[in-house]
This record gives structure tokens, sequence and C-alpha cells, in this order.
């Protein structure tokens, strides 16, 4: 069975920075694309980052470019986030998502807190 | 504003026909396909389908389609079950990216 588990998620001051995790399970981990997502309380989902299996590739959204990096260890199944110079509005439930050719399966998410 | 536009709410009886949908642009869905996720309570979303295809385990009542720049979602046969927060996603050539609609909010009555 495919699980995505995240962590990492916690309260930060705006400014700060912060590293989500998420491991994975129940796949070939190294053979398949990874997304990050989020979603602010009470909003929609927001597609935010993107690596691809062999780590050459990834895309960032305008609203994270240049604080956002995503990574990936494919001999410990896991993908990070890590998250610079935070703001109030990053505040969001973050999603690990896995890309099996669209058909994406989802984490439960972690919980990010922006505020002083 | 979502890059992709979809209904904001609604509604419909049990086993009533439904249908919702997702405008985009030729730099989106114009160019690729589509997927819907399924948000029940704020949970983790669920994908239902990509393209026409239907995910594993999700019940043939939904049915998806497109034309043009224009993605839809159909149930046949409505459920109590189904009611939660539909979004569409795919990618955009434009933005080297992903976009999701702003998401759909299917009542069950």
């Amino acid at each position: 069975e495919v699980q995505l588990v995240e962590s990492g998620g916690t309260l930060v001051q705006p400014g700060g920075s912060l590293r989500l995790s998420c491991v994975a399970s129940g796949f070939t981990f190294s053979s398949y694309e990874m997304k990050w997502v989020r979603q602010a309380p009470g909003k929609g989902l927001e597609w935010v980052s993107y690596i691809s299996s062999n780590d050459v590739f990834t895309y960032y959204a305008d609203s994270v470019k240049g604080r956002f990096t995503i990574s990936r260890d494919n001999r410990k199944n896991s993908v990070h986030l890590h998250m610079n110079s935070l703001r109030a509005e990053d505040t969001a439930m973050y999603f690990c998502v896995l890309d099996d050719g669209g058909f994406d399966i989802w984490g439960q998410g972690t919980m990010v807190i922006v505020s002083s | 504003q979502s890059a992709l536009t979809q209904e904001a709410s609604v509604s419909g009886t049990v086993g009533q026909k439904v249908t919702l949908s997702c405008i985009g642009n030729s730099n989106n869905i114009g160019r690729y396909a589509v997927g819907w996720y399924q948000q029940v309570s704020h949970g983790p979303p669920k994908t239902v389908m990509f393209g026409d295809s239907l995910s594993s385990g999700i019940p043939d009542r939904f049915s998806g389609s497109k034309s043009g720049t224009i993605a839809s979602l159909t149930i046949s046969g409505l459920q109590p079950e189904d009611e939660a927060d539909y979004y569409c996603s795919t990618r955009d050539s434009s933005l080297s990216g992903w976009v999701f609609g702003g998401g759909t909010k299917l009542t069950v009555l």
C-alpha cells in the first residue's frame, strides 16, 4: 500500500525557516515524480513545487520561487521542502503528492503556521 | 484568483445527475489532461479521475470529459457520500507548473 507521511510542520515566526519532509513507502520511490501542494485555512488547493524522479528538474509556483527549495533522497525514499523567509500567507496545510502519471496520491499533510 | 474557473457551489438530490465544470485556456486545459480531486471535510484530497480514466476504487457513476478549454466532471446517480469539495487541476505551459481551480462545493440535498 502506498503511504506518504509528512512531518516538520509547526508554528514559526515571520522571516523564519522550516524544512518539511515526506517519507514514502509501498512503491518504487525513485521512479516517480513528486509534488508539494498546500491549502490555506478555508481556502482552495495551491500547487507549490515539483521535482522529477531523477532530481534533474524542479519547478516552483511564483508565490514561493526564490524562497522554497524542493529536494529528494531516493536512497531514503524521501522528499523535502526547504522553506525560507516565511510569510503569514505561507500558513497552510502542506501535502506531499506522488504523481503517478496524473493519478496523484496524497499524504495526510503537515500544518505550517507563520505567526508572531 | 485561480487560473482555472469552477462553480463555487452545486447541489443536487440523491439519484440526480450533476455536472461540474472547469474552465481554462489554451495553455492549460487546451493542452493537457485534467485531474479531478475530491476532498471531504478538509481531509486529504483523493484523485477521482485523470483525463477520462477513473482512479482505482472510484465508482463508475463518475465520468469526465473535455472540450477545448473546458473540462467537466459528471456524477450520474448522486449519492450522499459524494458530498465534498471537488477541484480540477492540470499543467500550465505558460507557468511551468500546475494550476488548480478554486473548487466546487457539492451539496447532496
